[in-house]
Order: structure tokens, then sequence, then C-alpha cells
């Protein structure tokens, strides 16, 4: 079975940082992508950000929101993904979800991580 | 950034009643490769998204075959057969196509 659970939200001021992690199982996680989703209070979805497998050079994508603040990474020996946040602002309060990519989206999604940046 | 734009946004529908739902994109969807990477998510309440369409019209794993995706180009439409009270939550299209990746604003189905 698919698991995929995130950790490392919490309470963080603005400016500050945070790293979120994605632990993976029930797949051969090294040949996947992985993306990243949030979704604010009340709101909807939104897509942050991707990273392909080792046979695609571990490249990245992410939304203009994010760019240059937010930085994806993986440890295939590890079964983990991980999403670096720095500067971070009152507008990245949401829940963080890591999604397994297949079919050209999530086709697996975790139960999510709350980051609230409050001062 | 294609816009992904969904109608009604909220769609309140009589139990064993069909449903369906519109997504628009803001340029076509058809990917260079041939495909069009539009796809369906069903969120329940205080649940996590779960996809039940991918390319347009397949359905994933476990998915009811009452669930059904159809459409081209920019068009996409997202249909329940009969409606069960387990289908209540908000429903999501989303474009794999073209970067950055994006979803509709989402349609809330209730039961009358």
């Amino acid at each position: 079975e698919v698991q995929l659970v995130e950790s490392g939200g919490g309470l963080v001021q603005p400016g500050g940082s945070l790293r979120l992690s994605c632990a993976a199982s029930g797949f051969t996680f090294s040949d996947y992508y992985m993306d990243w989703v949030r979704q604010a209070p009340g709101k909807g979805l939104e897509w942050v950000g991707r990273i392909r497998n080792k046979a695609n050079s571990y490249t990245t994508e992410y939304a203009a929101s994010v760019k240059g603040r937010f930085t994806i990474s993986r440890d295939d020996s590890k079964n983990s993904l991980y999403l670096q946040m720095n500067s971070l602002k009152t507008e990245d309060t949401a829940v963080y979800y890591c999604a397994r990519d297949s079919g050209g989206s999530g086709d697996s999604w975790g139960q999510g991580t709350l980051v609230t940046v409050s001062s | 950034d294609v816009v992904m734009t969904q109608s009604p946004l909220s769609l309140p529908v009589t139990l064993g009643q069909p449903a369906s739902i519109s997504c628009r994109s803001s340029q076509s969807l058809v990917h260079s490769n041939g495909n069009t990477y539009l796809n369906w998510f069903q969120q329940r309440p205080g649940q996590s998204p779960r996809r039940l369409i991918y390319k347009v019209s397949n359905r994933d794993s476990g998915v009811p075959d009452r669930f059904s995706g159809s459409g081209s180009g920019t068009d996409f439409t997202l249909k329940i057969s009969r409606v069960e009270a387990e289908d209540v939550g908000v429903y999501y299209c989303m474009q794999g196509s073209h970067w950055p990746l994006t979803f509709g604003q989402g349609t809330k189905v209730e039961i009358k």
C-alpha cells in the first residue's frame, strides 16, 4: 500500500524558515516524480512544485509564488522528499501535501502538515 | 499561467440523480506529446484530495464507475451518474500540460 507521511509543520514567524519532510513507503520511491501541493485555510488547492527522478536529473519546477524561496529535494536512499521553505510570508500559511506523480498528476497524497506563518 | 474555470461553484444534488461539473481552460491542454493532462480530484470534508480521473477520461483504481470524465481541448466535464451520500465534497479540475500546474477553484457538491 502506498503511504506518504508529511511532517515538520508548525508555527513560524514571518521571514523564518521551515523544512518539511515526506516519508514514502509501499512503492519504489526512486522511480517517481514527486509534487508538493498546498491548501490555505478554507481555500482551494495550489500546486507548489515538482521534483523529477534520477533518470531525469532530479530537475525541479516551482510555482511563481514560491520560486527563489522554496527548494524541493529528495533522498532516494531514505525514501524521503523535502521542502525547504525560506523567507516565509503570512500567505504561505497552509496545509502542505506531498503527492506521488503518476500519469501527470498526484495519484497518491499524504495527510498533510500545517504550516502557520504568524508573529 | 493557464486559468482553470469551473462551474458551477456550488452544486446541490438529490441522491440518486446525476450531476455534472464543467471545467474550462484558458488555453488548449493538448501537450506537445499529444496527451491531454486534465485531471479531476475529490476532496471529502476533512480529508486529503483523491484523484478520480487522469488524462481526461481515465478512472483511477478503486474509483466507482459512476464517475466519468470527458472533453477535449479547453472544455472538460466530470459526470456522476447517480450521486451517493459519500460523494459530498469539493471537486477540483487540474491541468498538467503547462507550467505551472494549475487547479480550478473547486465545486462544492452537497445533498439537497
